[in-house]
């Protein structure tokens, strides 16, 4: 299946800065990627559509000046959480949605402190 | 994309069938049932889907009901690895676009 390959695994910041995480497909052109965020103990939460050459599509509650994506070519997007906060700490997951099924990243733990 | 209820906790004998169950009521009719599960601390991984006939692959079987409204995946030799959340999710066959999570069904093997 396609592989999806997502850097870092984990990440601690300082309150205050901002923290980009990169979103690879590895033998695949995907003109759409999506990005999830995950609280513990609780389900995935889609926030945002990434489209290639085009600007991202949010979820209703997300803010999308505070997470900014880029999708500048078939393989690679990326999220940056701006000016992050101790309740940004989550874990971030991409994803690749492929003709029958949904390939995801491995996540990325992202602390604020 | 039609709502799915799942338990939101099962246990299973290490060795013994793990039978998780999904309830999808509101099924329309070219809507399949996804499963996909998440390992703690892991991205999720695609397990199996199905429309109507019963399915099996190398990691689990599954069962759908014939009126369609409801499914059980089967873990036929459940191991310790198999500990997850597993996530039931109804969607339309190759449709592009978002995948939305429900709340999922913690399975819990034991020794």
């Amino acid at each position: 299946g396609a592989v999806v390959s997502q850097h870092p695994s984990r990440v601690i910041c300082k309150s205050g800065t901002s923290v980009k995480i990169e979103c690879r497909s590895l033998d695949f052109q995907a003109t759409t990627m999506f990005w999830y965020r995950q609280f513990p103990k609780q389900s995935l939460m889609l926030m945002a559509t990434s489209n290639e050459g085009s600007k991202a599509t949010y979820e209703q509650g997300v803010e999308k000046d505070k997470f900014l994506i880029n999708h500048a070519s078939l393989t690679l997007s990326t999220l940056t959480v701006t000016s992050a906060h101790p309740e940004d700490s989550s874990f971030y997951i991409c994803s690749y949605r492929g003709d029958t099924e949904a390939f995801f990243g491995q996540g990325t733990r992202l602390t604020v402190v | 994309d039609a709502k799915t209820t799942q338990p939101p906790s099962m246990d299973c004998a290490e060795g013994r069938a793990a039978n998780l169950p999904c309830n999808h009521s509101t099924i329309s009719g070219n809507e399949y049932v996804y499963w996909y599960r998440q390992i703690h601390s892991q991205g999720p991984q695609y397990i199996i889907h199905g429309l109507k006939n019963n399915e099996t692959n190398e990691m689990a079987s599954l069962i759908i009901t014939e009126d369609r409204k409801s499914s059980t995946l089967i873990l036929p030799h459940a191991t310790l690895r198999d500990t997850a959340v597993y996530y039931c999710i109804v969607r339309v066959y190759n449709q592009g676009g978002k995948l939305i999570f429900g709340q999922g069904t913690e399975l819990s093997v034991k020794p």
